[in-house]
């Protein structure tokens, strides 16, 4: 059974950074793409980043390119978000999930929150 | 970047209705389109990949089509199971966008 799960979820200050990780099981991790997605209160999905399975392309959405950095370690089975200059608006539950393109597995979700 | 527009935005329906999603891209995405269900509290879940492929164990009531700019998600006949908010995305070209959803209610 397929299984990803996040965490490093908290409360942080405006400005700060903070590091969310996915542990991924039940599939050969080193052959997907990988994703984050993240989901503001009441809000729709928002996708933000792309990694390949080997980590030789990454993509990001404009609202977090130049302040957030994904990453792998295939070697622990890993996705890792390192989320910088963090604002009020990157409130909201993180989600990985497996797949290039079509996303077929995801986490149960890590919620941040970034306010004062 | 790809915009993509879902409607309705709400839409309430009878148990045994048949039930169409719309969802339209900016440009052609060249059937590059999935459909995710997300219950309340939950995680979203895969439907349909690629326009009109069924993601392995979802009922065959439910059903996707469409190219170009246009796409479709029917439920032959909705279930009580199947409220839910429903999400198109789009992975023709990155950054890959979601439309901003269609919350299904029950009449």
């Amino acid at each position: 059974e397929v299984q990803l799960v996040e965490s490093g979820e908290g409360l942080v200050q405006p400005g700060s950074s903070m590091k969310l990780s996915c542990v991924a099981s039940g599939f050969t991790f080193s052959n997907y793409g990988m994703n984050w997605i993240r989901q503001a209160p009441k809000k729709g999905l928002e996708w933000i980043a792309l990694i390949y399975y080997d980590s030789s392309s990454k993509y990001y959405a404009d609202s977090v390119k130049g302040r957030f950095t994904i990453s792998r370690d295939n070697s622990k089975n890993t996705l890792y978000l390192e989320m910088n200059s963090l604002r009020s608006e990157d409130t909201a539950m993180y989600y990985c999930a497996k797949g290039y393109g079509v996303m077929d597995a995801w986490g149960q979700g890590a919620s941040v929150t970034v306010s004062s | 970047d790809i915009q993509m527009t879902q409607s309705p935005s709400v839409l309430s329906a009878s148990v045994g209705d048949r039930v169409t999603l719309n969802c339209k891209a900016s440009q052609n995405i060249n059937k590059y389109l999935n459909w995710y269900q997300q219950k309340l509290g939950e995680a979203p879940k895969l439907l349909i990949y690629n326009t009109n492929n069924l993601q392995t164990g979802i009922p065959s009531r439910f059903s996707g089509s469409g190219s170009g700019t246009d796409y479709t998600l029917t439920i032959s006949s909705l279930q009580p199971e199947d409220v839910a908010t429903y999400f198109c995305f789009q992975h023709n070209s990155w950054p890959g966008t979601f439309g901003g959803g269609t919350k299904l209610e029950l009449k």
